[in-house]
Protein backbone atom coordinates (compact mmCIF):
# COMPACT_ATOMS: atom_id res chain seq x y z
CA UNK A 1 0.00 0.00 0.00
CA UNK A 2 1.01 3.45 -0.10
CA UNK A 3 3.67 4.38 2.09
CA UNK A 4 5.56 7.32 3.20
CA UNK A 5 9.45 7.25 3.37
CA UNK A 6 11.00 9.42 6.66
CA UNK A 7 14.32 10.00 7.55
CA UNK A 8 16.12 9.86 9.18
CA UNK A 9 14.26 7.09 11.72
CA UNK A 10 16.22 8.32 14.89
CA UNK A 11 18.25 11.37 15.99
CA UNK A 12 20.58 12.17 18.90
CA UNK A 13 21.45 15.74 19.44
CA UNK A 14 22.57 18.47 21.79
CA UNK A 15 20.27 20.53 23.25
CA UNK A 16 20.58 24.15 21.08
CA UNK A 17 21.17 22.50 17.80
CA UNK A 18 18.93 22.54 14.84
CA UNK A 19 17.37 19.75 13.60
CA UNK A 20 15.65 18.21 10.02
CA UNK A 21 13.61 15.94 8.74
CA UNK A 22 11.89 14.97 5.34
CA UNK A 23 9.35 12.57 4.41
CA UNK A 24 9.09 11.37 1.05
CA UNK A 25 6.67 9.72 -1.23
CA UNK A 26 6.47 7.91 -4.65
CA UNK A 27 2.97 9.91 -5.56
CA UNK A 28 1.66 13.34 -5.47
CA UNK A 29 -0.13 14.33 -2.28
CA UNK A 30 -2.43 17.33 -1.56
CA UNK A 31 -1.68 17.88 1.86
CA UNK A 32 0.72 17.50 4.41
CA UNK A 33 0.86 17.12 7.94
CA UNK A 34 3.48 17.05 10.71
CA UNK A 35 2.50 15.23 14.15
CA UNK A 36 4.74 14.84 17.71
CA UNK A 37 3.95 11.85 19.42
CA UNK A 38 5.04 12.03 23.05
CA UNK A 39 5.06 8.47 25.21
CA UNK A 40 2.15 7.28 26.00
CA UNK A 41 0.13 10.04 24.20
CA UNK A 42 -1.80 10.57 20.87
CA UNK A 43 -0.66 12.51 18.17
CA UNK A 44 -0.39 16.35 18.18
CA UNK A 45 -0.62 17.92 15.00
CA UNK A 46 2.21 21.06 14.60
CA UNK A 47 1.90 22.24 11.17
CA UNK A 48 -0.65 21.52 8.24
CA UNK A 49 0.47 22.04 4.83
CA UNK A 50 -1.95 22.57 1.84
CA UNK A 51 -0.24 24.23 -1.13
CA UNK A 52 3.06 22.90 -3.20
CA UNK A 53 5.92 25.39 -1.75
CA UNK A 54 4.32 26.58 0.86
CA UNK A 55 6.70 27.14 4.17
CA UNK A 56 5.36 27.57 7.06
CA UNK A 57 6.45 27.95 10.62
CA UNK A 58 4.55 27.28 13.94
CA UNK A 59 7.59 29.07 16.65
CA UNK A 60 10.83 27.26 16.12
CA UNK A 61 9.06 24.47 13.87
CA UNK A 62 9.29 25.43 10.22
CA UNK A 63 7.58 23.12 7.36
CA UNK A 64 7.65 23.06 3.51
CA UNK A 65 5.64 21.37 1.19
CA UNK A 66 7.36 20.33 -1.75
CA UNK A 67 7.19 21.86 -5.33
CA UNK A 68 7.03 18.33 -7.18
CA UNK A 69 4.13 17.50 -4.11
CA UNK A 70 6.07 14.14 -3.13
CA UNK A 71 8.25 15.37 -0.08
CA UNK A 72 7.99 17.40 2.35
CA UNK A 73 10.84 18.65 5.66
CA UNK A 74 10.37 20.06 9.10
CA UNK A 75 13.02 21.57 11.17
CA UNK A 76 13.05 22.71 14.24
CA UNK A 77 15.59 25.46 15.50
CA UNK A 78 17.62 25.40 19.06
CA UNK A 79 16.29 22.25 20.16
CA UNK A 80 14.76 22.36 23.62
CA UNK A 81 14.44 19.38 26.28
CA UNK A 82 10.45 19.31 25.41
CA UNK A 83 11.14 18.65 22.11
CA UNK A 84 12.21 14.92 22.77
CA UNK A 85 9.91 12.80 21.08
CA UNK A 86 8.70 11.06 18.10
CA UNK A 87 7.83 12.57 14.83
CA UNK A 88 5.73 11.76 11.75
CA UNK A 89 5.05 13.13 8.59
CA UNK A 90 1.48 12.26 7.40
CA UNK A 91 -1.23 12.89 4.35
CA UNK A 92 -4.15 11.26 2.62
CA UNK A 93 -3.34 10.01 -0.95
CA UNK A 94 -4.77 11.44 -3.65
CA UNK A 95 -8.69 11.07 -3.47
CA UNK A 96 -8.63 9.48 -0.49
CA UNK A 97 -9.98 10.91 3.20
CA UNK A 98 -7.38 8.45 4.97
CA UNK A 99 -4.09 9.06 6.34
CA UNK A 100 -0.59 7.46 5.74
CA UNK A 101 2.08 7.53 8.30
CA UNK A 102 5.80 7.95 7.87
CA UNK A 103 7.97 5.39 10.39
CA UNK A 104 8.48 8.59 12.39
CA UNK A 105 11.97 10.05 13.75
CA UNK A 106 12.22 9.60 17.39
CA UNK A 107 14.50 12.80 18.57
CA UNK A 108 16.69 12.47 21.62
CA UNK A 109 18.65 15.51 22.98
CA UNK A 110 21.25 15.46 25.39
CA UNK A 111 21.20 18.06 27.85
CA UNK B 1 -10.63 24.00 19.99
CA UNK B 2 -9.95 20.41 18.26
CA UNK B 3 -10.18 17.87 21.32
CA UNK B 4 -10.43 14.51 21.08
CA UNK B 5 -11.03 12.49 24.35
CA UNK B 6 -10.54 8.47 24.73
CA UNK B 7 -12.05 6.70 27.67
CA UNK B 8 -10.52 4.81 29.19
CA UNK B 9 -7.15 5.32 29.12
CA UNK B 10 -5.77 1.97 29.97
CA UNK B 11 -7.44 -1.03 30.57
CA UNK B 12 -6.30 -4.43 31.49
CA UNK B 13 -8.67 -7.69 30.68
CA UNK B 14 -8.81 -11.66 30.84
CA UNK B 15 -8.41 -13.35 27.85
CA UNK B 16 -11.96 -14.20 26.31
CA UNK B 17 -13.97 -11.21 27.20
CA UNK B 18 -14.75 -7.60 25.23
CA UNK B 19 -13.80 -3.98 26.39
CA UNK B 20 -15.05 -0.96 24.88
CA UNK B 21 -13.24 2.06 24.07
CA UNK B 22 -15.03 5.77 23.08
CA UNK B 23 -13.66 8.27 21.59
CA UNK B 24 -15.76 11.41 21.77
CA UNK B 25 -14.92 14.68 19.95
CA UNK B 26 -15.52 17.80 23.14
CA UNK B 27 -15.94 20.92 21.09
CA UNK B 28 -16.20 20.22 17.59
CA UNK B 29 -18.70 17.78 15.36
CA UNK B 30 -17.41 14.69 13.48
CA UNK B 31 -18.75 13.25 10.84
CA UNK B 32 -15.61 11.18 10.17
CA UNK B 33 -13.12 9.62 12.90
CA UNK B 34 -10.33 7.04 12.48
CA UNK B 35 -9.67 4.24 14.27
CA UNK B 36 -5.38 3.01 14.47
CA UNK B 37 -3.60 0.72 16.28
CA UNK B 38 0.03 1.56 17.52
CA UNK B 39 2.70 -1.04 18.16
CA UNK B 40 5.72 -0.33 20.36
CA UNK B 41 8.04 1.50 18.36
CA UNK B 42 6.17 1.73 15.30
CA UNK B 43 4.03 3.79 13.49
CA UNK B 44 0.12 3.90 13.35
CA UNK B 45 -1.86 1.55 11.53
CA UNK B 46 -5.15 2.23 10.51
CA UNK B 47 -7.61 0.06 11.22
CA UNK B 48 -11.09 1.37 10.54
CA UNK B 49 -12.90 4.77 9.06
CA UNK B 50 -15.75 5.58 11.29
CA UNK B 51 -18.94 7.51 9.58
CA UNK B 52 -21.46 9.41 11.48
CA UNK B 53 -24.97 6.57 11.11
CA UNK B 54 -23.41 4.30 8.65
CA UNK B 55 -21.26 1.08 8.52
CA UNK B 56 -17.41 1.36 8.98
CA UNK B 57 -14.95 0.85 6.50
CA UNK B 58 -12.03 -1.88 7.43
CA UNK B 59 -8.58 -1.62 6.49
CA UNK B 60 -7.30 -4.73 4.89
CA UNK B 61 -6.77 -7.74 7.15
CA UNK B 62 -8.66 -5.85 10.27
CA UNK B 63 -11.73 -8.32 11.22
CA UNK B 64 -14.56 -6.21 10.97
CA UNK B 65 -16.43 -8.99 13.41
CA UNK B 66 -13.63 -8.83 16.21
CA UNK B 67 -13.23 -4.63 15.97
CA UNK B 68 -16.91 -3.77 15.93
CA UNK B 69 -17.19 0.12 15.64
CA UNK B 70 -20.06 1.86 16.27
CA UNK B 71 -20.27 5.95 15.69
CA UNK B 72 -23.75 6.90 16.64
CA UNK B 73 -23.87 10.55 16.79
CA UNK B 74 -21.40 13.26 15.69
CA UNK B 75 -19.56 13.29 18.99
CA UNK B 76 -19.32 9.62 19.95
CA UNK B 77 -17.68 6.45 18.09
CA UNK B 78 -17.11 3.64 20.33
CA UNK B 79 -14.36 0.53 19.43
CA UNK B 80 -15.03 -2.95 20.74
CA UNK B 81 -12.80 -5.57 20.60
CA UNK B 82 -14.89 -8.41 21.21
CA UNK B 83 -13.21 -11.55 22.69
CA UNK B 84 -9.66 -10.22 23.40
CA UNK B 85 -6.81 -12.17 23.24
CA UNK B 86 -3.30 -10.98 24.08
CA UNK B 87 -1.97 -10.56 20.73
CA UNK B 88 -4.43 -7.71 20.75
CA UNK B 89 -2.75 -6.02 23.74
CA UNK B 90 -1.91 -2.39 21.90
CA UNK B 91 -1.93 1.25 21.66
CA UNK B 92 -4.78 1.66 20.17
CA UNK B 93 -5.64 5.66 19.16
CA UNK B 94 -8.79 7.52 17.48
CA UNK B 95 -8.65 10.71 15.39
CA UNK B 96 -11.45 13.07 14.58
CA UNK B 97 -11.47 14.98 11.31
CA UNK B 98 -12.97 18.54 11.74
CA UNK B 99 -15.85 19.79 9.37
CA UNK B 100 -14.31 22.77 8.61
CA UNK B 101 -11.04 21.80 6.97
CA UNK B 102 -10.83 18.06 5.22
CA UNK B 103 -7.99 15.56 5.73
CA UNK B 104 -6.57 17.53 9.31
CA UNK B 105 -7.35 15.17 12.19
CA UNK B 106 -6.84 15.27 15.47
CA UNK B 107 -5.83 12.76 17.84
CA UNK B 108 -7.45 11.61 21.14
CA UNK B 109 -4.82 10.52 23.93
CA UNK B 110 -4.72 6.46 22.97
CA UNK B 111 -5.73 3.75 25.25
CA UNK B 112 -3.20 1.34 26.58
CA UNK B 113 -4.85 -2.27 26.78
CA UNK B 114 -3.36 -5.66 27.65
CA UNK B 115 -4.61 -8.63 27.62
CA UNK B 116 -3.78 -11.44 29.93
Amino acid sequence: GQQLNQSPQSMFIQEGEDVSMNCTSSSIFNTWLWYKQDPGEGPVLLIALYKAGELTSNGRLTAQFGITRKDSFLNISASIPSDVGIYFCAGPPQGAQKLVFGQGTRLTINP
Amino acid sequence: GAVVSQHPSWVICKSGTSVKIECRSLDFQATTMFWYRQFPKQSLMLMATSNEGSKATYEQGVEKDKFLINHASLTLSTLTVTSAHPEDSSFYICSAEGLAIINEQFFGPGTRLTVL
